[in-house]
């Protein structure tokens, strides 16, 4: 199957600071990349999805200028966590659709830590 | 995204029995996957279920889907310690994302 890849893959950092996460599919073009977060012992849950080109759209309750997400190229999308607080701490998910058979493929997800 | 949900939450047997998961919806599909993920890990494709199927067999997977039921349910035969690991279905309305189950805990005690 196809690869996602994320970076990094896990992340710790003091309460305030900013933290970028890449998402990048590896061997097909993504015009449509999501971004999941997974708190432990609990799914995975839809916080963007993210359109080569244009603005993200974001799930209810999640706040967009928090968590900003860019996705400038077709293999590459970035999840910016602003101002992170330890209540962000969490598994973070990147998912990319190959518009081929329109199925989605997962990274690997990023540890971020926040203190 | 509506959540699809599942049973049982957790799930502890011993090496060699067969473990069943299930997991319903609210709309209708396209298809439903099926994914592991060991702890801190992330997800791994066990296998996809499309909506005109009803039955579908990998290795020891076994994926049932029940469309009028909107229920699906995975069987792990023949289990081993290292299938120890949560479990979720995933499904997909058109043209949306992918939806995920709540997820199954499962613990295979040698």
């Amino acid at each position: 199957g196809a690869v996602v890849s994320q970076h990094p893959s896990w992340v710790i950092c003091k309460s305030g600071t900013s933290v970028k996460i890449e998402c990048r599919s590896l061997d097909f073009q993504a015009t449509t990349m999501f971004w999941y977060r997974q708190f432990p012992k609990q799914s995975l849950m839809l916080m963007a999805t993210s359109n080569e080109g244009s603005k993200a759209t974001y799930e209810q309750g999640v706040e967009k200028d928090k968590f900003l997400i860019n996705h400038a190229s077709l293999t590459l999308s970035t999840l910016t966590v602003t101002s992170a607080h330890p209540e962000d701490s969490s598994f973070y998910i990147c998912s990319a659709r190959d518009p081929s058979d329109n199925e989605q493929f997962f990274g690997p997800g990023t540890r971020l830590t926040v203190l | 995204s509506q959540q699809g949900e599942e049973d049982p939450q957790a799930l502890s047997i011993q090496e060699g029995e067969n473990a069943t998961m299930n997991c319903s919806y609210k709309t209708s599909i396209n298809n439903l996957q099926w994914y592991r993920q060991n702890s801190g890990r992330g997800l791994v494709h066990l296998i996809l279920i499309r909506s005109n199927e009803r039955e579908k067999h990998s290795g020891r997977l076994r994926v049932t889907l029940d469309t009028s039921k909107k229920s699906s349910s995975l069987l792990i035969t023949a289990s081993r310690a290292a299938d120890t690991a949560s479990y979720f279905c995933a499904f997909r309305s058109g043209y949306s994302t992918l939806t995920f189950g709540k997820g199954t805990m499962l613990l295979v005690s040698p």
